[in-house]
């Protein structure tokens, strides 16, 4: 079941804070988080487990909404750095390793 | 420390000709995964690979679509009689091992067009 990111789109200016959500129909056991900048691959953010565990590389922080089966990223202060385009991906208890990723958000930021 | 390499970078082959696509994952990641990107589709599943045996090919879009991983490193993903809706670009993943809590790292993928 493939997550619903939103919103599609965002655009920023400099030092303004954004959001982005990740939601399921389905329970969910991981939530996992990846940038991709135009034309390069997919860059891993962070891994969010059920009992809240988190596991990440940058100064990003998230949340993961067991009840409420979503996620949520929070991109404070935005720098230029962080345009692009950011995936979630989801996985369901007792299902395969493979993360079902969302259509992603394309965050633009202005200067 | 070399990264997930693919190749070619990119391809342009006729409708009805077949296809290789080559993936040379981070030394020591046993699992690897593959993807297809269209434009505004996001991450679609493909196949994914535990060491050599591939335990989910949910994702293959059809029996043209197959691919091996030989030696626990190097996988092919080969498309016999491509058609125009296969082109896209074709993303190879690997990790340490294949699990909930283990980050995907991704090559700069093949882009691949059909004509």
């Amino acid at each position: 079941q493939q997550p619903v990111q939103s919103p599609q789109a965002v655009i920023l200016r400099e030092g303004e804070d954004a959001v982005i959500n990740c939601s399921s129909s389905k329970a969910l056991y991981s939530v996992h988080w990846y940038r991709q900048k135009h034309g390069e691959a997919p860059v891993f953010l962070m891994i969010l487990l059920k009992g809240g565990e988190q596991k990440g590389h940058e100064k990003i922080s998230a949340s993961f909404n067991e009840k409420k089966q979503q996620s949520s990223l929070y991109l404070t202060a935005s720098q230029l750095s962080y345009s692009g385009t950011y995936f979630c991906g989801t996985e369901e208890p007792g299902g395969s390793y493979i993360p079902t990723f969302g259509r992603g958000t394309s965050l633009i930021v202005h200067p | 420390g070399a990264g997930v390499s693919q190749s070619p970078s990119n391809k342009v082959t006729e409708k009805g000709k077949d296809v290789e696509l080559r993936c040379d994952p981070i030394s020591g990641h046993t699992a690897l995964y593959w993807y297809r990107q269209s434009l505004g589709q996001g991450l679609e599943f493909l196949i994914y690979f535990q060491g050599n045996s591939a335990p989910d090919k949910s994702g293959l879009p059809s029996d043209r679509f197959s691919a091996e991983r030989t030696g626990g490193s190097v996988s092919t993903l080969t498309i016999q009689r491509t058609q125009q809706e296969d082109s896209a670009v074709y993303l190879c993943a690997s990790s340490l091992l294949a699990g909930v809590s283990y980050e995907q790292y991704f090559g700069p993928g093949t882009r691949l067009t059909v004509t």
